[in-house]
């Protein structure tokens, strides 16, 4: 199975910060990833696909990048509605796969 | 537009079954590969199973497969897990989500239930 580690684990950031989290696959998934937010409570909303396409309605302050085995979420300016936990998913294969999360919390 | 309704859950006693069911809405249901994902308190996400659109295709992970199985009804639009032999560490929130393409399988999942909580006692 292919195994997806993200860094750092938990983030501490300010509103207007830039933020950036790095998902790094065990073997390569071409552009195969996408990212999710999840808050206490609730399910995860997702936000991009195929590593930089950005879902309709997702705010254009997040991004996303990479290819092959590194990717990276970026927030260009952390808002008061960002602060979740974040997940990348690969599904290059028919055993998908979801990092262990980096939780962004207030600093 | 676009709902999953998960129903089923509860307290269950480690060794007996349990049936989670989701109930969709708003999309073409027979388009559509759909999956369970879960999540143990306070842990990450977990993919658990997937079906694809007209049933053939059916993939588990390691850790349920051989006790859990992922069924659809198209004629009423819902997706069904059957869950045997339950374990403590089945216990978890289980989400059904669906595919965002169409006729897929690799492909991200854009829209999730809220989830029912799974609770396997000893």
């Amino acid at each position: 199975d292919i195994q997806m580690t993200q860094s750092p684990s938990t983030l501490s950031a300010s509103v207007g910060d830039r933020v950036t989290i790095t998902c790094r696959a065990s073997q390569s998934i071409s552009t195969w990833l996408a990212w999710y937010q999840q808050k206490p409570g609730k399910a995860p909303k997702f936000l991009i696909y195929d590593a930089s396409s950005l879902e309709s309605g997702v705010p254009s302050r997040f991004s996303g990048s990479g290819s092959g085995t590194e990717f990276t979420l970026t927030i260009s300016s952390l808002q008061p509605d960002d602060f979740a936990t974040y997940y990348c998913q690969q599904y290059n294969s028919y055993s998908w796969t979801f990092g262990q999360g980096t939780k962004v919390e207030i600093k | 537009q676009v709902q999953l309704v998960e129903s089923g859950g509860g307290v269950v006693q480690s060794g007996r079954s349990l049936r989670l069911s989701c109930a969709a809405f708003g999309f073409s249901f027979t388009s559509y590969g759909l999956h369970w994902v879960r999540q143990a308190p306070g842990k990450g996400l977990e993919w658990v199973a997937f079906t694809s659109y007209d049933g053939d295709k059916k993939y588990y992970a390691d850790s349920v497969k051989g006790r859990f199985t992922i069924s659809r009804d198209d004629s009423d639009n819902t997706l069904y897990l059957r869950m045997n032999s339950l374990r403590g560490e089945d216990t978890a929130v289980y989400y059904c989500a669906k595919e965002r393409s169409t006729f897929s399988g690799w492909t991200a999942f854009d829209y999730w239930g809220q989830g029912t909580l799974v609770t396997v006692s000893s």
